[in-house]
């Protein structure tokens, strides 16, 4: 079904500290997955993408790895930084006519950062 | 590039009176996403526009309507508003070459308040 926002999971890290976010995925025909970043008052912030065809991208201080197997998407954040601190969700594209522009949600995250 | 534009940022409205919502997509993106975002849900799509034609659609009542323009630009509209549809309206611009399988880039959102 659509993403559930009731209970987010949190995630509390010292500055410098290396994080992982967690999401799993439901549908076995997604082939798109996104990576966002929402902060207090702003819209979702794009940090990073991975196809299908892929099991892991690396951006700046971001790594994004799609275990397919196990339906399964994680964020590694190097070296976080007080300006990570947001929400993070990760959304997934179907494959198929049916599929144009929706992106379905997860929960999204709470990771918050200690300096 | 300028990003995407949402007007207006913030609205008051009463229950049964109607509203208009607006995104202006980054120049050049062919197609835009609108989602309700609110705390119990999360970020749920409500539908897609692709020259000026409506792809998708997501689980919303009839209440919740879109068009888009010749320049890309799109307008949602929801009427006989009800308590429950308070919420942040965002908007994402989508470059509509790849069939769906694009990146979102979000605007800052409308959030609507219904007294």
């Amino acid at each position: 079904g659509e993403s559930v926002g009731l209970h987010l999971p949190t995630l509390s890290v010292q500055e410098g500290d290396n994080s992982i976010i967690n999401c799993a995925y439901s549908n076995s025909a997604s082939d798109y997955f996104i990576w966002y970043k929402q902060e207090s008052g702003k819209g979702p912030q794009f940090i990073i993408d991975i196809r299908s065809n892929m099991d892991k991208r690396q951006g700046q201080r971001v790594t994004v790895l799609l275990n397919k197997t196990v339906k399964h998407l994680s964020l590694q954040i190097a070296a976080t930084q007080p300006g990570d601190s947001a929400v993070y969700f990760c959304a997934e594209n179907r494959a198929g006519g049916t599929s144009y522009g929706k992106l379905t949600f997860g929960q999204g995250t709470i990771l918050t950062v200690h300096p | 590039k300028a990003g995407v534009t949402q007007t207006p940022r913030y609205l008051i409205k009463t229950r049964g009176q109607q509203v208009t919502l607006s995104c202006s997509p980054i120049s050049g993106h062919r197609s835009v996403s609108w989602y309700q975002q609110t705390p119990g849900q999360g970020l749920q799509f409500l539908f897609e526009y692709f020259s000026e034609t409506q792809r998708n659609k997501g689980n919303f009542p009839g209440r919740f309507s879109g068009r888009q323009f010749s320049n890309s630009r799109s307008e949602m509209n929801v009427s006989t508003l009800e308590l429950g549809d308070s919420a942040l309206y965002l908007c994402a611009s989508i470059p509509g070459s790849s069939g769906g399988k694009e990146t979102q880039y979000f605007g800052p959102g409308t959030r609507l308040l219904v007294l």
